[in-house]
């Protein structure tokens, strides 16, 4: 079984439309992330979650809110879905201390119409 | 100024060939280094750590020279199968140890 998973892979939805993303990792891991990528501008930081009861913003956290439910669980939603949201959006995780990397979870393509 | 350049490429080269890819870092507080590989529509993945006094991995050699602030990733003896894009990851300890990648080298080894 995939140590991080993401739900749903594809998704296609109209603008105004309020969509949730969700995460969960069995690795263990206190710190989780939320990354969309979009083609020549590179994985950007929208949100991420050192523990439980933290919360902060990353790059471009406008029109996103997260919600870390649990050391397993961090969802991301859109509230009002608008056509520039229109992404591959990924969850990652991490255990944080010295020589920390991070683990993807395989994605989610979000098609906004 | 981004935190982390990378060439785009992409870079096209036959079987067998030897590739470079260099990337650089703007923050001098940037402690931790990475190269990642992403194949075509999937997740990144971790390719390996760079250390400061360089570091092998079998056909993949990784470099660090923090006076000139870049990292470079050097691929011997090229394969089919090492056709990807190719990920510069930095972390920042003055920014609370975030992430920062580059927007990758497209790398294509053609038969």
């Amino acid at each position: 079984d995939a140590d991080v998973t993401q739900t749903p892979r594809n998704r296609i939805t109209k603008t105004g439309k309020r969509i949730m993303l969700e995460c969960s990792q069995t690795k263990g891991h206190d710190r989780m992330y939320w990354y969309r990528q979009d083609p020549g501008l590179g994985l950007r930081l929208i949100y991420y979650s050192f523990d439980v009861k933290d919360i902060n913003k990353g790059e471009i956290s406008d029109g996103y809110s997260v919600s870390r439910q649990a050391q397993a669980k961090f969802s991301l939603s859109l509230e009002s879905a608008i056509p520039n949201q229109t992404a591959l959006y990924f969850c990652a995780t991490s255990r944080g201390g010295a020589g920390e990397t991070q683990y993807f979870g395989p994605g989610t393509r979000l098609l906004v119409l | 100024r981004k935190e982390v350049e990378q060439d785009p490429g992409p870079f096209n080269v036959p079987e067998g060939a030897t590739v470079a890819f260099n990337c650089t870092y703007s923050n001098s507080a940037s402690q931790s280094f990475f190269w990642y590989r992403q194949d075509c529509r999937k997740e990144p993945k971790l390719l390996m750590s760079v250390y400061s006094s360089g570091n092998e991995d079998g056909r993949f050699t990784a470099q660090l020279n923090r006076a000139s602030q870049y990292i470079s990733l050097l691929i011997r003896d090229s394969k089919l199968s090492d056709s990807a894009t190719y990920l510069c990851v930095v972390i920042i300890s003055s920014t609370g140890n975030q992430f920062y990648f580059g927007t990758g080298t497209s790398l294509t080894v053609i038969p």
